[in-house]
């Protein structure tokens, strides 16, 4: 079956400083979708890319599909303690399916 | 518009036992999903309803959990009897239909099992 990875699993960066996530399917996707979870909270709908090789930005957040549409990462430039939280790709394979699979999420701490 | 809304928030209950959840969706969405999410691990599907019909319960270890979605609303997660790698939060998640854009979770049910 489809599967997300995503590397690496826990991110510790100074307050200020940049941070990427990336997430890597094993099939080749219909789109994929960023979710941030807080600690003790639940996914959070951030963006969707659907286009290979899309390139989206959210203030300070930079999301891209990979020209095969099987990788994608996140961007954060100069980041906040806000920032602090799990982030999730998920992706759908589409043909008839329309089943998220989840990555097992980046971590990010920052340190004030 | 109002989220999604799930309960119980914490439930706490001994291996063997029986828990239910319950999940009430965006109004309007006709979509919903049940997701298992162990601590440190990404949601994993159990179950999707359209309307009150079951799209995809490939994921469900239908021998001890079952859902229903009987009036293609409101939602009840069943387990029973329970297994100590239970423990988990369990997510309700809506959306307007299964090509929908985004999915909206619940605030979740996390599930001790001692």
């Amino acid at each position: 079956g489809q599967q997300v990875m995503q590397i690496p699993q826990y991110q510790h960066v100074q307050e200020g400083e940049d941070f990427t996530t990336y997430c890597n399917s094993s099939t080749t996707l219909s789109n994929i979708q960023w979710y941030k979870q807080r600690p003790g909270g639940h996914p959070v709908f951030l963006i969707q890319l659907v286009k290979s090789g899309e390139v989206k930005k959210q203030k300070r957040l930079t999301f891209q599909f990979g020209e095969a549409k099987k990788n994608s990462s996140l961007h954060i430039t100069a980041t906040q303690t806000t920032d602090v939280g799990t982030y999730f790709c998920a992706g759908w394979s589409g043909a008839g399916s329309y089943q998220l699979t989840f990555g097992k999420g980046t971590k990010l701490s920052v340190i004030p | 518009e109002a989220g999604v809304a799930q309960s119980p928030r914490y439930k706490i209950i001994e291996k063997r036992q029986s828990v239910a959840f319950w999940c009430n969706p965006i109004s309007g969405h006709a979509t919903l999903y049940w997701y298992q999410q162990i601590l440190g691990q990404g949601p994993k599907l159990l179950i999707q309803f359209q309307n009150n019909g079951v799209v995809d319960d490939s994921q469900l270890p239908k021998d001890r959990f079952s859902a229903e979605r009987l009036k293609g609303v409101d939602s009840t997660l069943k387990i029973q009897p329970a297994k100590l790698e239970d423990s988990a939060v369990y997510l309700c998640a809506s959306s307007l239909d299964p090509s929908a854009r985004s999915y909206t979770f619940g605030s979740g049910t996390r599930l001790t099992v001692v």
